[in-house]
């Protein structure tokens, strides 16, 4: 079946400007999960959307980042006024929330540069 | 939360040499995830495991829950191996939720 899939795969924009990344996870995901890597580093936590409840938000670097999902589908991470130190790999995944499976499948990511 | 060690950082074998990768955390888990990061950036997942052993290939993963250790091995290494191998846990500990990585090994098998 279809993957983890993220759109879109390069985005280059000016510093100040608002970028929408988006994430569509494998189908039945309840879990989703949002990484980054910026260069020559390592992951790490971004936000954490699981069903209903509310996301944990406790990876986010600042105010400018902020992300939605629509129940158990879409996810859209969004930055504002883009900062230099914005530029980074952008990694979604998502895993199901049966008991015995809490894989993590990742997407391929966006690579986003700001200028 | 949980901290993850990776030892070592970088590695260069050459063709055929059995490789060992190691991860160790600091709180306890009952999963633990090892990844695969290729130079073009893409990630995938090798293993999830939350006791004794998975084999994959020549991929074999093994954990001690009570010493809060796994391993990596890879036998009959070969080039297209290399890659970024990284460990991953759950941050609050337990079996799910977001992850913490180390900081990976950087495998370079030489032919």
């Amino acid at each position: 079946g279809a993957g983890v899939s993220q759109s879109p795969s390069n985005k280059v924009t000016e510093k100040g400007k608002d970028v929408e990344l988006r994430c569509d996870p494998i189908s039945g995901h309840t879990a989703l999960y949002w990484y980054r890597q910026r260069l020559g580093q390592g992951l790490e936590f971004l936000i954490y959307f699981q069903g209903n409840s509310a996301p944990d938000k406790s990876g986010l670097p600042s105010d400018r980042f902020s992300a939605e999902r629509t129940g158990e589908s879409v996810s859209t991470l969004t930055i504002q006024r883009t900062q230099q130190e914005d530029s980074a790999v952008y990694l979604c995944a998502s895993s199901s929330s049966h008991l015995i499976s809490y894989e993590q499948y990742f997407g391929p990511g966006t690579r986003l540069t700001v200028t | 939360k949980n901290e993850v060690e990776q030892s070592p950082q970088n590695l260069t074998a050459q063709e055929g040499e059995f490789i060992t990768i190691n991860c160790s955390y600091s709180v306890g888990i009952s999963a633990l995830h090892w990844l695969q990061q290729h130079p073009g950036g893409g990630i995938v997942s090798l293993f999830m495991l939350s006791s004794g052993k998975k084999k994959h290939g020549r991929l074999i993963a093994t954990i001690n829950i009570q010493e809060k250790h796994s391993s990596l091995h890879i036998t009959a290494s070969h080039p297209r191996d290399s890659a970024v191998y990284i460990c991953a846990v759950p941050l609050y500990g337990g079996s799910q939720g977001n992850l913490i990585f180390g900081k990976g090994t950087k495998l370079s098998v030489k032919p």
